[in-house]
């Protein structure tokens, strides 16, 4: 079974410039989200979807960072403009979701590093 | 304050010997994930617990929550080389059983010395 893909894997751009990093789940996972790790943290969730619905993006820094999951299986997370303090990596990770009582596992990707100068 | 408190931050242990990581938090954890993180790459599910109580093992590692579902342990019997990296708890603080929503830790590094 594949994983959850990520791209690019490293990205180095200057402060005010855009990025964007697509992210392809597991095949049937409805939930998709993006967390931000800067180093030596843990990761920090920004966004949760819902097949193509936001379920929490009360931590995505909206003047800057968007996301979108239009068909409900890929997603984009795009940064503009870049800050120094935006410098991190970027997880995708997937699950499914059954809205019982039971927990799922949520799968991580490889990870996109942005490195902002 | 973190919601989720690992302790020790780094640990260096000798190959052979076992070790143990703890993941503390002042709130209920309705579902709690180990992962295990390598430099430049991404997270790697070990185990996940949601019972107070539960205990799991996969090879040489086995982590146990609490009765009171308030701390987890992360314990690795005679380590290996292949044990380094960096070990993260995770947990949903919110009940969203089937909808989960992930805390981390700051991470635990470990390194294994021959």
């Amino acid at each position: 079974e594949a994983g959850v893909a990520q791209s690019p894997r490293y990205k180095i751009i200057e402060k005010r410039q855009s990025v964007a990093f697509w992210c392809n789940p597991i095949s049937g996972h409805a939930t998709l989200y993006w967390y931000q790790q800067i180093l030596g943290q843990g990761p920090k969730l920004l966004i949760q979807f819902q097949n193509n619905g936001v379920v929490d993006d009360s931590q995505l820094p909206k003047d800057r960072f968007s996301a979108e999951r239009l068909k409900g299986v890929d997603s984009t997370l795009k940064i503009q403009p870049a800050k120094l303090e935006d410098s991190a990596v970027y997880l995708c990770a997937s699950s499914l979701w059954t809205g019982g009582d039971t927990g799922n596992t949520i799968y991580f990707g490889e990870g996109s590093w942005l490195t902002v100068v | 304050s973190q919601e989720l408190e690992q302790s020790p931050q780094s640990l260096i242990v000798q190959e052979g010997k076992n070790l143990t990581i703890n993941c503390t938090s002042s709130k209920t954890l309705y579902g709690l994930y180990w992962y295990k993180q390598k430099y430049g790459e991404g997270l790697i599910f070990l185990m996940m617990l949601q019972k107070g109580g539960e205990e799991k093992s996969h090879e040489k590692i086995t982590a146990k929550l609490d009765e009171k579902k308030q701390q987890s342990s992360l314990h690795i019997t005679a380590s290996q080389p292949s044990h380094a990296g960096i070990y993260l708890c995770g947990a949903d603080i919110g009940s969203n059983f089937g909808n989960e929503k992930l805390t981390f830790g700051t991470g635990t590094r470990l390194t294994i010395i021959p």
